[in-house]
């Protein structure tokens, strides 16, 4: 079965820190991987998505991520952190080869300090 | 901005009694989710839904789970006879297209759920 694990319940980081949030795959089929975020009292949105193409790819909010398949890992970084970023983080990988839907993992909260 | 919702942000209820979390997805998506979230571990898939009828789901949804999308705003889940462990954040979610989709699901705030 597809299974994303994310490392790190907790990550803290200052304010114009960079921020790397790591997210290892396991994964039968040609994995399609995903970040989800969710701000406080809002629903989980999409960050950004790899689907086989670019293997780096940008997201929303300065965000990216790289997919590197001799590591099986897809971690999200961004250069420098905001206050704003404080969020949970979410990885996930698609199901099965014939279906989209997204796995997710545990996810990262990211706290960000003044 | 067009947005999931779901209601009741939280509901408390005895162990036994059937519990229904509602749903409206975005009016223009057709493909219909459920996920869970018990404190502290994965988001797990429920169920997808189109069409009318169920598409996928996962070993979690069991006969005590049922979806429906009664009319044409609402999806709900029912759970027929809560257990403690039935106790998470439930979140819907509704995406435009369905296996074809890349990954955007629109999700919804969650209603958690807490079984006693």
């Amino acid at each position: 079965a597809q299974s994303v694990t994310q490392l790190g319940s907790h990550v803290s980081v200052s304010e114009g820190a960079l921020v790397l949030l790591r997210c290892n795959y396991s994964s039968s089929v040609p994995p399609y991987l995903f970040w989800y975020v969710q701000y406080p009292n809002q629903g989980l949105q999409l960050l950004l998505k790899y689907t086989s193409a670019a293997t780096l790819v940008k997201g929303i909010n300065g965000f990216e991520a790289e997919f590197k398949k001799s590591e099986t890992s897809f971690h999200l970084t961004k250069p420098s952190a905001h206050m704003s970023d404080a969020a949970e983080y979410f990885c996930a990988v698609r199901r099965s080869g014939g279906s989209y839907i997204p796995t997710f993992g545990r996810g990262t909260s990211l706290i960000v300090h003044p | 901005e067009p947005e999931v919702t779901q209601t009741p942000s939280h509901q408390v209820t005895q162990m036994g009694q059937e519990v229904i979390l509602r749903c409206v997805p975005i009016s223009n998506h057709l493909y219909f989710y459920w996920y869970r979230q018990i404190l502290g571990q994965k988001v797990e898939f429920l169920v997808s839904f189109y069409n009318n009828e169920i598409s996928e789901k996962s070993e979690i949804f069991d006969d005590q789970f049922s979806v429906e999308r009664p009319d044409g705003s609402n999806f709900t889940l029912k759970i027929r006879s809560t257990k403690l462990e039935d106790s998470a954040m439930y979140f819907c979610a509704s995406s435009e297209r369905g296996t074809m989709n890349t990954g955007e699901l629109f999700f919804g705030e969650g209603s958690r759920l807490t079984v006693l």
